[in-house]
C-alpha cells in the first residue's frame, strides 16, 4: 500500500509568482484535504476535494485554489505568493466514511521571498 | 462551528515517568477527536482516534486517551515516556467530516534522560 505523496519537497518563489503543488492520494482514498502549517502553528484547512469537486473551505482567499483529478491526485494553486505563505503544505488523504481519520504526506516547504 | 485548546505549549517530562498533554475541545456536532504526532522533519502520524465508540482510547506506542463530555476533554496519557516520545502532539477535533479538521496549536514534548 502506497501512502501519501508530494511533491516538490522544497521550493522558494518570490512575492507575486504563482506555485503548484501536488499530491497522490494513498491507494482506496477518494478524498483529499490541503492545509497550510506555519512555523510553530498547528495546520489550518484550506480545503477538500470529493471526486473532483471542492467540498469545503476554510478561510483562505480565493488566490488558493484547487484540482483534484479521476485518479484521486489533487494540486494545490497559490496566485500573487505573498510572504505569508511561506509555510509547510500539508496534504491529507482518507476514504469513504465521514469520521475515516486522514493520512498525511511529509508536505512541501514554501519559502515566499 | 469547532476549535480546540491544547492546554499546554510545552511539556518536559523524565524519561519513565507519565505523560499527559491536555486537550479541551468545543464543536456544534458529534465530535470525533484524533490524537496526531509529528516528528521533526517528518509528517503527522496518528495517535489514536475518538469517533463516538468507546470513550477510554487506546493507540500506538502506549498512548492512550479519555473522551469526557462532559468537561469536553481529550487528554493524551502514556504511563512511561520514552526519549523517542520527544516530538509535537496535535489534537484535532472534526465534525461528521473528517477532511475538514481543526487543529490545536500543539505541544511540544520534551523527554529527559
Amino acid at each position: 500500500e502506497t501512502g501519501v505523496t508530494q511533491s516538490p519537497t522544497h521550493l522558494i518563489k518570490t512575492r507575486g509568482q504563482q506555485v503548484t503543488l501536488r499530491c497522490s492520494s494513498q491507494s482506496g482514498h477518494n478524498t483529499v484535504s490541503w492545509y497550510q502549517q506555519a512555523l510553530g502553528q498547528g495546520p489550518q484547512f484550506i480545503f477538500q476535494y470529493y471526486r473532483e469537486e471542492e467540498n469545503g473551505r476554510g478561510n483562505f482567499p480565493p488566490r488558493f485554489s484547487g484540482l483534484q483529478f479521476p485518479n484521486y491526485s489533487s494540486e494545490l494553486n497559490v496566485n500573487a505568493l505573498e510572504l505569508d505563505d511561506s509555510a509547510l503544505y500539508l496534504c491529507a488523504s482518507r476514504g469513504a466514511g465521514g469520521r475515516n481519520e486522514q493520512f498525511f504526506g511529509p508536505g512541501t516547504r514554501l519559502t515566499v521571498l | 462551528a469547532q476549535s480546540v485548546t491544547q492546554l499546554d505549549s510545552h511539556v518536559s517530562v523524565s524519561e519513565g515517568t507519565p505523560v499527559l498533554l491536555r486537550c479541551n475541545y468545543s464543536s456544534s456536532y458529534s465530535p470525533s477527536l484524533f490524537w496526531y504526532v509529528q516528528h521533526p522533519n517528518k509528517g503527522l502520524q496518528l495517535l489514536l482516534k475518538y469517533t463516538s465508540a468507546a470513550t477510554l482510547v487506546k493507540g500506538i506506542n502506549g498512548f492512550e486517551a479519555e473522551f469526557k463530555k462532559s468537561e469536553t476533554s481529550f487528554h493524551l496519557t502514556k504511563p512511561s515516556a520514552h526519549m523517542s516520545d520527544a516530538a509535537e502532539y496535535f489534537c484535532v477535533v472534526s465534525g461528521l467530516n473528517a477532511g475538514k479538521s481543526t487543529f490545536g496549536d500543539g505541544t511540544t514534548l520534551t523527554v529527559k534522560p
